[in-house]
C-alpha cells in the first residue's frame, strides 16, 4: 500500500504560470513533509519542507499548503521558469524519531518557455 | 546546501560478486540512510544507521546487504552476493537528527549483469 501518493505523473505549464503539484498520504502519524527536486542523473535536492503543526510554508517562489484533516498537501511554484523543469517528489516521515522517508512516485514538471 | 558525496557514480558487476557503495555524509550529521530507486520508480527506503547501529530497515534490505561506518570514515552499503534485481540507483542521505532534513548524494548507479 502506497503511503504517499502524488496525483499527477506529469504536469506542463507555461513560463510565468503557477504550477501546482498535489500530494496525499495515508498515515496520520506522519508529521514532516519535505518536497525534493530531482534533475536527471542527480540526487534529490531538498526544496522546502513543512511540519504538521503548520498549514503553510513559504520560501521565495515555493509554497506548501498543508491540510491535516484531509491528509493532503500541495506545492505551488509561482512564476514558473524553464529551469524549474524537473521531477518533484513529495515525501513524509513521522511516528518515530528515526526519520525514514516515504516517497511519492514523483511528478515530472515541464515548463514551456 | 550541505553536500553528500557518493563513490563511485557507476558500478557494473557480474551477478554473484560483492560490491561496496561508499558515501561521505555531511560532516556533523549523525544519522545515515540508504535508499534505492529503480529506473522510473519511486525512491524506497532501505536502512538507517545511527551510533554504529542499524536502527530500522525495510523488507528490501535483504540478508545479503550490510552497512557500516568504521571510525567516522565512509558510510558503506555492501551487497554480497549481488543479484540481478539489485540493479538500481542507490542514494545515500544524512541528517543531523533522526527527524530532521535529509540531504541526498548524487547516487551510485549499480548494474548487475
Amino acid at each position: 500500500q502506497q503511503q504517499v501518493r502524488q496525483s499527477s505523473q506529469s504536469l506542463t505549464v507555461w513560463e510565468g504560470e503557477t504550477a501546482i503539484l498535489n500530494c496525499s498520504y495515508e498515515n496520520s502519524a506522519f508529521d514532516y513533509f519535505p518536497w525534493y527536486q530531482q534533475f536527471p542523473g542527480e540526487g534529490p535536492a531538498l526544496l522546502i519542507a513543512i511540519r504538521s503543526v503548520s498549514d503553510k510554508k513559504e520560501d521565495g517562489r515555493f509554497t506548501i499548503f498543508f491540510n491535516k484533516r484531509e491528509k493532503n498537501l500541495s506545492l505551488h511554484i509561482k512564476d514558473s521558469q524553464p529551469g524549474d523543469s524537473a521531477t518533484y517528489f513529495c515525501a513524509a516521515s513521522g511516528g518515530s524519531a528515526l526519520g525514514r522517508l516515504h516517497f511519492g512516485a514523483g511528478t515530472q514538471l515541464i515548463v514551456i518557455p | 546546501g550541505p553536500k553528500v558525496l557518493q563513490i563511485p557514480s557507476h558500478q557494473i558487476i557480474d551477478m554473484g560478486q560483492m560490491v561496496t557503495l561508499n558515501c561521505d555524509p555531511v560532516s556533523n550529521h549523525l544519522y545515515f540512510y540508504w535508499y534505492k530507486q529503480i529506473l522510473g520508480q519511486q525512491m524506497e527506503f532501505l536502512v538507517n544507521f545511527y551510533n554504529g547501529k542499524v536502527m530500522e530497515k525495510s523488507k528490501l534490505f535483504k540478508d545479503q546487504f550490510s552497512v557500516e561506518r568504521p571510525d567516522g570514515s565512509y558510510f558503506t552499503l555492501k551487497i554480497q552476493p549481488t543479484a540481478l534485481e539489485d540493479s538500481a540507483v542507490y542514494f545515500c542521505a544524512s541528517s543531523f537528527l533522526g527527524g530532521d532534513e535529509q540531504y541526498f548524494g548524487p547516487g551510485t548507479r549499480l548494474t548487475v549483469l
